[in-house]
């Protein structure tokens, strides 16, 4: 079984601060870590992913995070928000025999000006 | 990355009535899902779903309620049936995807908002 946690429902950050979301995941086997965007009334946005090699991974719009075994944690960081980061972000995890996805339960972003 | 639309995009249906979601993406796929997104939740996979198998649906999920189709690799539908208030949703499919050979990551619709009255 494999399970995705999300600490914190809601973050709130000033432009240009950095961006900080954190995600912790079970899995019985070697997981796909993947992080996704929701603007409003939109579908899901595929951000960055981790399926193997190195551990530290950059997606769009100038998100990485970083995958530590050690801690079971994939955290999603941005150096400067910007206003347009205002939506909610999924972390999810997938086995790499079925690809089924495992959601976490959102962060809702603000961007305060 | 794929394509993928889906109708209708929303739509307001009373009890006991059921509906037909379409998902068309334009290319070729292996797999396909669909998801359920109820409100201010997380995403919940509801079933997988290959041509020329039939779906796999998650614990809590059942066929009868949430029959799906897949006659080609382009195309699959998800009928909500018998519908109640508790199904008001959002419902997206995905589509399995990758570059390079690599076919690990999922690409979403933009979704079906269903409410139910």
């Amino acid at each position: 079984a494999q399970s995705v946690t999300q600490l914190g429902s809601h973050v709130s950050v000033s432009e240009g601060a950095l961006v900080l979301l954190r995600c912790n995941y079970s899995s019985s086997v070697p997981p796909y870590l993947f992080w996704y965007v929701q603007y409003p009334n939109q579908g899901l946005q595929l951000l960055l992913k981790y399926t193997t090699g190195a551990t530290l991974v950059k997606g769009i719009n100038g998100f990485e995070a970083e995958f530590k075994k050690s801690e079971t944690s994939f955290h999603l960081t941005k150096p400067s928000a910007h206003m347009s980061d205002a939506a909610e972000y999924f972390c999810a995890v997938s086995r790499s025999n079925d690809y089924k996805l495992s959601f976490g339960a959102g962060t809702t972003v603000t961007v305060r000006a | 990355s794929a394509v993928i639309s889906q109708k209708p995009s929303r739509d307001i249906c009373q009890r006991g009535t059921s509906l037909t979601i379409q998902c068309q993406v334009d290319s070729q796929v292996t797999m396909m899902f669909w998801y359920r997104q109820q409100p201010g939740q997380s995403l919940t996979l509801i079933a997988t779903a290959n041509q020329g198998s039939e779906a796999t649906y998650e614990s809590g999920f059942v066929i009868d309620k949430f029959p799906i189709s897949r006659p080609n690799l382009t195309f699959s539908t998800l009928t909500v049936s018998n519908m109640s208030p508790e199904d008001s949703s959002i419902y997206l499919c995905s589509v399995l995807g990758g570059a390079g050979g690599h076919y690990n990551e999922q690409f979403f619709g933009p979704g079906t908002r269903l409410t139910v009255l």
